[in-house]
């Protein structure tokens, strides 16, 4: 019984590297969220998906893209990291958002 | 103006104390409320949603004011076990929820 699973759990990057970070749900949920959360500014949506092939903005998307080509997978890229990228990124599922979300545990990012 | 505002804290409370958080939000829309809990280094959980008619799950309590736009956590006989932040969330429109920035809650022995 995974849930949302992220990986990698932690990264390190130098600037301007890039990488892909992985969110696989097993919950059928038909929408995922990608959140970023810094200290004192809460979690502060990335990018969105309201179903199989959909993505949408959020609050924050510069400098990040996604995909959700399967359903059970959200996949949040950096193009070419920076410090300012530098967080501890959530990923969310939902069947409905009267149900609240269900988080997976995290990916701590580092950009030196 | 936050869309979500919680006050940070952190609330200091001795074992067995009670507790209140409030929180305001700025969206008269808002359709669905809850409160979220997240540990030091871990994902926020799903505590409680919380309905108009105020709701009760053992040692907490929360409450929905509309006409005020502010939503409150209850929790009596604090364990140790409570010490955490504490997320207001709510749904603005769509399928999102807005995250407040938390209050952080530290119950000692």
């Amino acid at each position: 019984n995974a849930g949302v699973t992220q990986t990698p759990k932690f990264r390190v990057l130098k600037t301007g590297q890039s990488m892909t970070l992985l969110c696989a749900q097993d919950m059928n949920h038909e929408y995922m969220y990608w959140y970023r959360q810094d200290p004192g500014m809460g979690l502060r949506l990335i990018h969105y998906s309201v179903g199989e092939g959909t993505t949408a903005k959020g609050e924050v998307p510069d400098g990040y893209n996604v995909s959700r080509l399967k359903k059970q997978n959200f996949l949040l890229g950096l193009e070419s990291a920076a410090p300012s990228q530098t967080s501890v990124y959530f990923c969310a599922g939902s069947q409905q958002v009267n149900y609240g979300y269900t988080f997976g545990s995290g990916t701590r990012l580092t950009v030196v | 103006r936050k869309e979500v505002e919680q006050d940070p804290g952190p609330f200091n409370v001795p074992e067995g104390a009670t507790v209140a958080f409030n929180c305001t939000y700025s969206n008269s829309a808002s359709q669905s409320f809850f409160w979220y809990r997240q540990d030091c280094r871990k994902e926020p959980k799903l505590l409680m949603s919380v309905y108009s008619s105020g709701n009760e799950d053992g040692r907490f309590t929360a409450q929905l004011n509309r006409a005020s736009q502010y939503i409150s956590l209850l929790i009596r006989d604090s364990k140790l076990s409570d010490s955490a932040t504490y997320l207001c969330v709510v749904n603005e429109y769509g399928n999102k929820l807005v995250f407040g920035a938390g209050t952080i809650l530290r119950v000692k022995s």
